[in-house]
C-alpha cells in the first residue's frame, strides 16, 4: 500500500473490555513496531516484529497486551481487560528491515482508544 | 539514566521568521541521533538522521546540528511556513541498543502563525 493504515482511527470502549487494533504496514516491509501515546509525551516502544516473531516485547506494560503478526504483515495489538490507563494513540510504524535504530520508520497515523 | 530533554516545550512564531528547537541528551555511547516531525493526528515522519561523527544534516529548510561533545543537538527551521506547525520530536539510539532502547523526547510544539 501507499503507507501504513491502522484501523480503526478511534475506539471508544469501557473499563474492562477487551479491544484489538490492527496494523497494515507497508508492502514488503519486514519490521512492524507498535507504540503507544499519551498527550504532550513521545511515543513509547511497546513490541516490534521481524516477520511474524517478536524480535522484542520489552515495552509491553503487562500481561493485559499481546501482539501477533501471524502472516508477517498485518499485525493486530490486542488489550485485554482495559483500564482508563490504557487511553492513549496506539502508533504502528514499519521499516523495510529492522536495523535497530537505524532503518527509517514509516508510521500511521494512529488509534486513538478512549477508556471510559 | 538515560533521558531525552527538548525545549521549549511550545513555540509560537510568525510565518516566515526562523526559530531553533534544542534537545539535550545524557545517552552515552549512542549510534545516532534522529528529528521526527508529527503533525496533530498523524504519526511521525523522519527529518534527519546524524551519526554521532555528523555535525550537521539538511533536509530541505530544515537543518539539524550535533555536538556530541556537549551532547546537544538542534532543529533550525528557516523561513517558515503555516505547514510547519507540528511537535517536532528528537530520538536518540544508544550504542548497541535494540529496538526497545531508543530514546524519544516528549518534543516540541510549534505553531506558525500567519
Amino acid at each position: 500500500g501507499a503507507g501504513v493504515s491502522q484501523t480503526p482511527s478511534n475506539k471508544v470502549t469501557e473499563k474492562g473490555k477487551y479491544v484489538e487494533l490492527r496494523c497494515d504496514p507497508i508492502s514488503g516491509h519486514t519490521a512492524l513496531y507498535w507504540y503507544r501515546q499519551s498527550l504532550g509525551q513521545g511515543p513509547e516502544f511497546l513490541i516490534y516484529f521481524q516477520g511474524t516473531g517478536a524480535a522484542d516485547d520489552s515495552g509491553l506494560p503487562n500481561d493485559r497486551f499481546f501482539a501477533v503478526r501471524p502472516e508477517g504483515s498485518v499485525s493486530t495489538l490486542k488489550i485485554q481487560r482495559t483500564e482508563r490507563g490504557d487511553s492513549a494513540v496506539y502508533l504502528c510504524a514499519s521499516s523495510l528491515n529492522a536495523l535497530p535504530g537505524w532503518d527509517t520508520q514509516y508510521f500511521g497515523p494512529g488509534t486513538r482508544l478512549t477508556v471510559l | 539514566k538515560n533521558q531525552v530533554e527538548q525545549s521549549p516545550q511550545s513555540l509560537i512564531i510568525l510565518e516566515g521568521k526562523n526559530c531553533t528547537l534544542q534537545c539535550n541528551y545524557t545517552v552515552s555511547p549512542f549510534s545516532n541521533l534522529r528529528w521526527y516531525k508529527q503533525d496533530t493526528g498523524r504519526g511521525p515522519v523522519s527529518l534527519t538522521i546524524m551519526t554521532f561523527s555528523e555535525n550537521t544534516k539538511s533536509n530541505g529548510r530544515y537543518t539539524a546540528t550535533l555536538d556530541a561533545d556537549t551532547k546537544q543537538s538542534s532543529l533550525h527551521i528557516t523561513a517558515s511556513q503555516l505547514s510547519d506547525s507540528a511537535s517536532y520530536i528528537c530520538v536518540v539510539t544508544p550504542y548497541g541498543g535494540s529496538q526497545g532502547n531508543l530514546i524519544f523526547g516528549k518534543g516540541t510544539k510549534l505553531s506558525v502563525k500567519p
